[in-house]
């Protein structure tokens, strides 16, 4: 079965510019998750989802930053006016259901650059 | 909120040499545990968990790990490496009311043949 898919795999971008990242999590996991990983850093939670509605979405940095679901499956990360400091590796992970004992299964990221 | 922290940012050892990687905890309430794997050129994979019970749990690969509730400790462990467990090895946790996983920094393990 197919895992967790993200694209594009690498995005270039200049900063100031809009980007959009996408997430395909695993069929029928109805809950879904953002993180981004800096250089030399671990995953650091953004938000999650559970079905559509945004969840938690404590993590995201600050107003640039936005995230849809619309559907229930398909999720995109939105993010405005990029800045340098944007860049890093942006995961997507699903599980079944929402919650500490569900396994998440994380996608290949998103390998996001600003110039 | 948690925090995890990973003690060893660069692990190098020989084929056969054991492993152990350090991890700590600081969070007042009950946590599940969880070892992930990153692979060269693969995405992070589950290694594995704790949730209750057992201490010591096994993991695949030979990987086993120990949770030491009074050392908010859970450190990952294989009497014997590879060369194939070349990889960055994450800590997480998550507490038992909320959602999101809490990594650590990682450790990169460099197995020489």
């Amino acid at each position: 079965g197919a895992g967790v898919s993200q694209t594009p795999s690498n995005k270039v971008t200049e900063k100031g510019k809009y980007v959009e990242l996408r997430c395909d999590p695993i069929s029928g996991h109805t809950a879904l998750y953002w993180y981004r990983q800096s250089l030399g850093q671990g995953p650091e939670f953004l938000i999650y989802f559970q079905g559509t509605g945004a969840a938690d979405d404590s993590g995201l940095p600050n107003d640039r930053f936005f995230a849809v679901r619309p559907e229930g499956s398909v999720s995109t990360l939105k993010i405005q006016r990029t800045e340098r400091g944007d860049s890093a590796v942006y995961l997507c992970a699903s599980s079944p259901l929402l919650g500490p004992y569900n396994e998440q299964f994380f996608g290949p990221g998103t390998r996001l650059t600003v110039l | 909120a948690q925090s995890v922290s990973q003690h060893n940012h660069h692990v190098i050892l020989s084929e056969a040499a054991s492993l152990e990687l350090g991890c700590n905890y600081s969070y007042g309430g009950t946590v599940n545990l969880f070892w992930y794997v990153q692979y060269p050129g693969q995405h992070l994979q589950l290694l594995l968990k704790y949730f209750s019970g057992d201490p010591l749990v096994k993991g695949i690969k030979g990987f086993e790990a120990e949770f030491i509730k009074s050392k908010f400790s859970f450190n990952l462990r294989k009497p014997s490496v590879q060369w194939s467990d070349t990889a960055e090895y994450f800590c997480a946790v998550i507490a038992l009311n909320d959602y999101k996983l809490s990594f650590g920094a990682g450790t990169t393990v460099t197995v020489r043949a």
